[in-house]
């Protein structure tokens, strides 16, 4: 019964390569994010898609491609992966409105080497 | 515009005393303010939310924060601290209609001697 999953929840790659993130939320919201945890902790927001439709897509590079097949699921496509891109991963899912706080899932954690 | 302010980076208690988290905050709009947990390698749980209702809020494992506008603060509480109570603490901002996107404080880690 898990409302917000993600796989995998490691994932050690070569500089260079493309690799996916996966994320299903289970709780009927209508809004999905992913975020991104650098080594220090901080949060930033990437993207957001409500409804299947992007909402929000902040300063990301380009090789970062989200893709929202239906409003459960939200998945991240990294392209040419550099180490810089090494960092815990946050998909999270909330209904669209002020004051509804997120559901996030378990994290990602992507190591390029 | 948002922004979230974390006074303390880490804080260190002894377990059974009082815990004290600050977290001020500035919104271009009536905000809504959330605080999470995040436990060592774990994902983030909410602790508790104010949406305009009331100033102060109750959240899980006894954990408040009280809203204070004119101050611009939402301080984190808790009578006694437990040593699972240790994790990092994340204050978090969110305001108006349009975009949804969390704005989140840099964190603080709370530590729980025994």
């Amino acid at each position: 019964d898990t409302a917000v999953s993600q796989t995998p929840k490691y994932l050690v790659t070569q500089m260079g390569n493309d690799k996916s993130i996966k994320c299903e939320q289970n709780l009927g919201h209508d809004t999905m994010y992913w975020y991104k945890q650098d080594s220090k902790k901080f949060l930033k927001i990437m993207f957001s898609y409500n409804n299947k439709e992007l909402i929000i897509n902040e300063t990301v590079p380009n090789r970062f491609s989200p893709k929202s097949p239906d409003k459960a699921h939200l998945n991240l496509h990294i392209n040419s992966l550099e180490l810089g891109d090494s960092a815990v991963y946050f998909c999270a899912s909330s209904l669209m409105g002020p004051g509804y706080g997120y559901t996030f899932g378990s994290g990602t954690r992507l190591t390029v080497v | 515009a948002q922004s979230v302010t974390q006074l303390d980076s880490h804080v260190s208690v002894s377990e059974g005393t009082p815990v004290l988290l600050r977290c001020n905050y500035s919104s271009s709009y009536s905000p809504s303010l959330f605080w999470y947990v995040q436990h060592p390698n774990k994902g983030l749980q909410l602790l508790l939310k104010y949406t305009s209702a009331a100033t102060l809020v109750k959240g899980i494992n006894g954990f408040e924060a009280e809203f204070k506008k004119s101050e611009t603060s939402f301080h984190l509480t808790k009578p006694s601290a437990h040593m699972s109570d240790a994790a990092e603490y994340f204050c978090v901002v969110s305001g108006g209609t349009g975009r949804r996107a969390l704005t989140f404080g840099s964190g603080t880690r709370l530590q729980v001697q025994p």
